[in-house]
């Protein structure tokens, strides 16, 4: 069965400071990985998603993910923060053809100025 | 439209009664998910629509849970008989088709508290 794991509840950096949320996952075959974050009151957006294509995935607002499957993990990162990416951030698998996401418990980014 | 609409934004029910939810998809999407997010559980698949196959339910908790999808748009999720457990924020996404490699656009959510 696949599942997903979030290390940290709650992250906090300084602004400017290097992001590292970590996601490792559970899956019985190549799965289909993405990054999602929920600012706010507001609906789920993607960042980014591993399809196979390369394991270094580049997403929105500097974000990146690195899909590592002999740890795996899926990572996501981003070298500088800015006050404006405090947000919860929710790792997800799917490995069906559905599309159906099975989610990590969510991490919460808290930026410092 | 120009993204997934749910309405209502917010719905506060008795316990016993009956709510439904409204899911709009994206115009021309073809897949469509329910997702419960829970302070407890997190976020948990609920049902997934795929044109007009049949509905994959695997993730509705109970047979008090029940959705459908009219005319391959607009989407309905029904909980009758509401517990205080069932409050929660419930999302909508869609897709323009199904499968892991199309991206899913939610909607901001109906929370619903049962009290």
């Amino acid at each position: 069965a696949q599942s997903v794991t979030q290390l940290g509840s709650h992250v906090s950096v300084s602004e400017g400071a290097l992001v590292l949320l970590r996601c490792n996952y559970s899956s019985s075959v190549p799965p289909y990985l993405f990054w999602y974050v929920q600012y706010p009151n507001q609906g789920l957006q993607l960042l980014l998603k591993y399809t196979s294509a390369a394991t270094l995935v580049k997403g929105i607002n500097g974000f990146e993910a690195e899909f590592k499957k002999s740890e795996t993990s899926f990572h996501l990162t981003k070298p500088s923060a800015h006050m404006s990416d405090a947000a919860e951030y929710f790792c997800a698998v799917s490995e069906d053809q559905g599309g159906k996401l099975i989610f990590g418990q969510g991490t919460e980014l808290s930026v410092k100025p | 439209g120009a993204g997934v609409s749910q309405s209502p934004s917010n719905k506060v029910t008795e316990k016993g009664k009956d709510v439904e939810l409204r899911c709009d998809p994206i115009s021309g999407h073809t897949a469509l998910y329910w997702y419960r997010q829970s302070l407890g559980q997190g976020l948990e698949f609920l049902i997934y629509f795929q044109g007009n196959s049949a509905p994959d339910k695997s993730g509705l908790p109970s047979d008090r849970f029940s959705a459908e999808r009219t005319g391959g748009s607009v989407s309905t999720l029904t909980i009758q008989r509401t517990q205080q457990e069932d409050s929660a924020v419930y999302l909508c996404a869609s897709s323009l088709e199904g499968g892991s490699y199309t991206e899913a656009f939610f909607g901001q959510g109906t929370r619903l508290t049962v009290v």
